[in-house]
């Protein structure tokens, strides 16, 4: 059965950095494209970034363009969201989602998600 | 400004159709698939709806999705309570080169 399972949330200072880890099992990692998508308390979903199943295409929510970055590496079916300038508005809930073929849109697989938490 | 609206809640009793409208433009929904999204209380969201009308296996038939222009609709029939939760419609944007969600919809089962 596909797993995905996040890792890496926790309580950061605005202005601080924190990455998270998605470990992936059970798929053949790297063909398919995989998504960050997070959730502010009691918010919908809100979508942070998008990686091709080779890595070599990233895409960024205009919120995180420049702060965050997206990163694979498939030898260790491991996803990545670097965070860092950390805001109070960045406190969420943060799925990974794995694509399935076809559109990165068709999110077919979420992991159980990660609490970022950034305040003073 | 790229945006999906759908309504902030819909409500039905046991047994009852149910819709859900979805609203974007021709940079997202117009252009490429809506898609639709079921998210339970506290738990990570599911995919429901994909390419416009497909479902997952596994996904009751109850569950449809058709998309008309620039707009998307999920309709549930034989509404159970199991089916009380957040929906939210998404589609890739052209434009913002990003996914789209729309702000989700609460349904409630009276």
């Amino acid at each position: 059965e596909v797993q995905l399972m996040e890792s890496g949330g926790g309580l950061e200072q605005p202005g601080g950095s924190l990455r998270l880890s998605c470990a992936a099992s059970e798929f053949t990692f790297s063909s398919y494209g995989m998504s960050w998508v997070r959730q502010a308390p009691g918010k919908g979903l809100e979508w942070v970034s998008t990686i091709s199943g080779g890595g070599g295409s990233t895409y960024y929510a205009d919120s995180v363009k420049g702060r965050f970055t997206v990163s694979r590496d498939n030898s260790k079916n491991t996803l990545y969201l670097q965070m860092s300038s950390l805001r109070a508005e960045d406190t969420a809930v943060y799925y990974c989602a794995k694509a399935q073929s076809g559109s990165y849109v068709w999110l077919d697989k979420w992991g159980q998600g990660t609490l970022v938490t950034v305040s003073s | 400004q790229s945006v999906l609206t759908q309504p902030p809640s819909a409500s039905g009793t046991p047994g009852q159709r149910v819709t859900i409208s979805c609203s974007g433009s021709s940079s997202n929904i117009g252009s490429n698939t809506v898609n639709w999204y079921q998210q339970l209380p506290g738990t990570a969201p599911k995919l429901l709806i994909y390419n416009n009308g497909q479902r997952p296996s596994g996904v009751p038939d109850r569950f449809s999705g058709s998309k008309s222009g620039t707009s998307g609709s999920l309709a549930i029939s034989g509404l159970q309570s199991e089916d009380e939760a957040d929906y939210y419609c998404a589609a890739w944007d052209d434009s913002l080169k990003g996914i789209l969600f729309g702000g989700g919809t609460k349904l409630t089962v009276l």
